[in-house]
């Protein structure tokens, strides 16, 4: 079964960085394109963004553009997520989410695999 | 890109049908078949339940069904069971068919 797992729990001062790791098992890496939502403390659901794990093209809405930064190092099948300059209100779960849709055809905004969400606490 | 407008709470009792609706605009929902449907639990990562307006992943239950008119898509629970209490997200392709946004979210609750 396709399996995404993410790094562990961060806890970080406002102003600093933070990357989020998310390592995919049991698929192609590249073949898929992965997301990134948020979800901040009794709040809904955000998407972030995505990145094409084969050419490594991102998209960002415009909320996150000029301070999240996704990457990918295919040899080892896993995805990033750089947050830079944290405020609190950046809080929240952070999830990975593959896409159903593949490189070849192109996506199909189904995000049908998921993370189990790594929780970034930005506190002084 | 605003949120997609949800309800924010639907009920309904044990084995009746509820339907959640998704409003977006001529830019997301209205523009292409790109509407997904997730469920999420509790301190849970979210689950898809319905991806192109009305297709179901392998092994969602056959009571979930989604449909589209216009600007507004719909999640129909048929046979609402305890299981099926949780919350309801909506999410639609948007900006050229690139970009992702999300709807407010439904609380769903089993009476």
């Amino acid at each position: 079964q396709v399996q995404l797992e993410q790094s562990g729990a961060e806890v970080k001062m406002p102003g600093a960085s933070v990357t989020v790791s998310c390592k995919g098992f049991r698929y192609t890496f590249t073949a898929y394109y992965m997301h990134w939502v948020r979800q901040a403390p009794g709040q809904g659901l955000e998407w972030m963004g995505w990145i094409n794990p084969t050419s490594g093209d991102t998209h960002y809405t415009q909320k996150f553009q000029g301070w999240v930064t996704m990457t990918r190092d295919t040899s080892i099948s896993t995805a990033y997520l750089e947050l830079n300059n944290l405020k609190s209100d950046d809080t929240a779960v952070y999830y990975c989410a593959r896409d159903r849709g593949t490189i070849n055809w192109g996506l199909s905004h189904g995000l049908e695999f998921w993370g189990q969400g790594t929780t970034v606490t930005v506190s002084s | 890109q605003s949120a997609l407008t949800q309800p924010a709470s639907v009920s309904g009792s044990p084995g009746q049908s509820i339907t959640i609706s998704c409003t977006g605009t001529t830019s997301d929902v209205g523009a292409y078949d790109y509407v997904s449907w997730y469920q999420q639990h509790p301190g849970k990562a979210p689950k898809l339940m319905i991806y192109e307006v009305t297709h179901r992943p392998p092994g969602v239950s056959d009571r979930f069904s989604g449909s589209k008119s216009g600007n507004t898509a719909s999640l129909t629970i048929s046979g609402l069971q305890a299981e099926d209490e949780a919350d309801y997200y909506c999410s639609s392709s948007t900006s050229g068919n690139v970009l992702e946004v999300f709807g407010t979210g439904t609380e769903v609750s089993v009476l």
